[in-house]
């Protein structure tokens, strides 16, 4: 079956590179896309950007200049990449398959 | 960006009623392929987002026949029907149409 499961550090000092894993498993990262999606505490969602199964990349223009999303398909990772963390990065970080099944999200928080 | 409002914000309902969701974006979401990327979610407390319908009208895997959705253009309507327990938290629509893909600000609904 389906499955997403996100992984990273939960604790990043400001202005530090945030550096997040997604570990997929029933389909390949060829032949589907997968984004990121990230929820404030409390408040509602927000499109980070994705990978296509070509390889492609989208970002959100608000995040592009400090985001870069990648991926190993030997290892069925996609990767997140965010600098110049501040506190308001704090947030949930989902991976998502194309928006139809998610990851269980991991919590970011960004404090000295 | 295309910005995508939602009503109402809170949604109280008793068990057994009838509900809709309103999700209006800022320009029509008719992709160039003729096809309508508007989807909806609902997110449970402490869980990620699940996908109930997705390109307007069609009913993700394992999604009752209670959800419906509709609308055109820039106007959509999720419709709950006979209103279960399991069918509280927030609901969020999704436009994958244009870059960045947008949410609505999301919709409570609640008991009573």
């Amino acid at each position: 079956q389906v499955q997403l499961k996100e992984s990273g550090p939960g604790l990043v000092q400001p202005s530090q590179t945030l550096s997040l894993t997604c570990t997929v498993s029933g389909f390949s990262l060829t032949s589907y896309d997968v984004h990121w999606v990230r929820q404030p505490p409390g408040k509602g969602l927000e499109w980070m950007g994705g990978i296509w199964g070509d390889g492609s990349t989208a970002y959100n223009s608000a995040l592009k200049s400090r985001l870069s999303i990648s991926r190993d398909t030997s290892k069925s990772q996609v990767f997140l990449k965010m600098n110049s963390l501040q506190t308001e990065d704090t947030a949930i970080y989902f991976c998502t398959r194309g928006g139809s099944y998610w990851g269980q999200g991991t919590l970011v928080t960004v404090s000295s | 960006d295309v910005l995508m409002t939602q009503t109402p914000v809170s949604l109280p309902v008793s068990l057994g009623g009838q509900v809709s969701i309103s999700c209006r974006s800022s320009q029509s979401l008719v992709h160039s392929d003729g096809n309508t990327y508007l989807h909806w979610y609902l997110q449970k407390p402490g869980q990620s987002p699940q996908l109930l319908i997705y390109r307007v009208s069609n009913r993700f895997s394992g999604v009752p026949d209670r959800f419906s959705g509709s609308g055109s253009g820039t106007d959509f309507t999720l419709k709950i029907s006979r209103v279960e327990p399991e069918d509280l938290g927030v609901y969020y629509c999704l436009q994958s149409t244009h870059f960045p893909w947008t949410f609505g600000g999301g919709t409570k609904l609640e008991l009573k």
